[in-house]
């Protein structure tokens, strides 16, 4: 099973600051027959299901504010908020989708500081 | 737009049968979309437990790790499709999601959870 590995744990962030939570997989999910990472990022608010912000590691789903924004390659990756706002604070998740079984990472709690 | 609702029960005792339904409206459950089965726990976290999906024939996909007591079932006469996971245990303590899968693989519709506490 590919294993995701999220940090940090937890992440205090101001209103207004920038946020940046990073995910390790523990081999490439990069696809090199269409150069595609399968990647997928989502936010869960409490008493929620996790809610789909980014696929292919940087495609902002429909309706996700432009403030969010994922980068990475091959085992490396990134989620970040641009200006935290406070509807932000939630735990966020990284998601492989390369092979079943489908992994996530442990997530990471996202507060205002 | 998809709606993913679920039903079933949020007691279960041990060594019995969890069943679980996800209705689907806005899809088919016959279509090229995969409905999958997620669990989320304190110890475990989100976990992947299987998913099926029709292609001119029905197929399954389970976490290794459970192969042995899944069952996930299509009802292609009511638009759903179900979970059950036999002889549970505490351990199988957790909200359970169904969610619909993208073509390449995220899970883009997510139903609205179940809380299943196995306890005698």
């Amino acid at each position: 099973d590919i294993v995701m590995t999220q940090s940090p744990d937890s992440l205090p962030v101001s209103l207004g600051e920038r946020a940046t939570i990073n995910c390790k997989s523990s081999q490439s999910v990069l696809y090199s027959s269409n150069n595609k990472n399968y990647l997928a990022w989502y936010q869960q608010r409490p008493g929620q299901p996790p809610r789909l912000l980014i696929y292919w590691a940087s495609t902002r789903e429909s309706g996700v504010p432009d403030r969010f924004s994922g980068s990475g390659s091959g085992t490396d990756f990134t989620l970040t908020i641009g200006s935290l706002q406070a509807e932000d604070v939630a735990v966020y998740y990284c998601q492989q989708y390369y092979a079943t079984p489908y992994t996530f990472g442990q997530g990471t709690e996202l507060e205002i500081k | 737009q998809v709606h993913l609702q679920q039903s079933g029960p949020g007691l279960v005792k041990p060594s019995q049968t969890l069943s679980l339904t996800c209705a689907i409206s806005g899809d088919s459950v016959s279509s090229n979309s995969v409905w999958n089965w997620i669990r989320q726990s304190p110890s475990r976290g989100l976990e992947w437990l299987g998913r099926t999906y029709y292609r001119s024939k029905w197929y399954n996909d389970y976490a290794v790790s459970l192969k042995s007591r899944i069952t996930i079932n299509p009802d292609t006469s009511k638009n759903q499709f179900s979970l059950q996971l036999n002889s549970v245990t505490p351990e199988d303590t957790a909200v359970y999601y169904c969610a619909r899968e993208s073509a390449s693989g995220w899970a883009e519709y997510w139903g609205q959870g179940t809380l299943v506490t196995v306890s005698s």
